[in-house]
């Protein structure tokens, strides 16, 4: 079956430190990857965008890579601020689909 | 986030009622999107709509009706809900229906079936 997971419900990580954040899939041929935040009440927001023949992306403090052949995409937050603490979704958009398919999300908590 | 709105914000409705949730996007895009969001699971599609086309129907029970009666306005008909069909309903939209294409979301109905 196609799953899509993320490494875990929740992270803690202290002021300063680099969050790295997990996407696995199972069963996708992803053309696209994509990374949104969202916060409590609030609907996601566009973060970053891969594409299958990209190895990395970056913009500002935010890094994502994406490796075909692991079947996975990590995110990194450099120098994280409390202000990054947020739900963190990955989105795959498949070959043979016009849709997103969305993991369920990991919950970043930066500590001052 | 005023690229996209939804009303109303939050609702509680009975099993009997009918409701309706609206949104609009002020973006300019041609594609428009409905996704339910249940705590613990992923974001699930329910309905794509490019250009005023419904393009997508991911399964989705009947007594959910959406109607797209423009290219900015999209809405959902809600009756005879279960309270299973609670949830944050998110509308989205994006230049088109094509996968390269980031999507913007609104802030999302909370609703409550009583």
């Amino acid at each position: 079956s196609q799953k899509i997971e993320q490494n875990s419900e929740a992270l803690n990580i202290q002021e300063g430190k680099t969050a790295t954040l997990t996407c696995n899939y199972t069963n996708y041929s992803p053309a696209y990857l994509q990374w949104y935040r969202q916060d409590p009440g609030r609907g996601p927001v566009f973060l970053l965008l891969i594409r299958e023949n990209e190895k990395e992306k970056r913009k500002e403090r935010l890094k994502v890579t994406f490796d075909t052949t692991l079947k996975q995409s990590l995110f990194h937050i450099t120098a994280s601020q409390p202000a990054d603490s947020a739900t963190y979704l990955c989105a795959l958009a498949p070959w043979g689909a016009n849709n997103l398919f969305f993991g369920t999300g990991t919950r970043l908590t930066v500590i001052p | 986030e005023t690229g996209v709105t939804q009303t109303p914000r939050h609702l509680v409705m009975g099993m009997t009622n009918k409701k309706s949730l609206k949104c609009e996007q002020h973006l300019g895009h041609n594609a428009m999107y409905w996704y339910k969001q249940s705590a613990k699971k992923p974001l699930e599609l329910m309905f794509v709509y490019s250009l005023e086309e419904r393009v997508e129907n991911n399964s989705v029970p009947s007594r959910f009706s959406p109607e797209c009666p423009n290219s900015s306005h999209l809405f959902l008909h809600l009756h005879t809900l279960q309270p299973e069909d609670s949830a944050l309903y998110l509308c989205a939209s994006s230049p088109s229906a094509g996968r390269a294409n980031e999507q913007y979301f609104g802030p999302g109905t909370r609703l409550t079936v009583t």
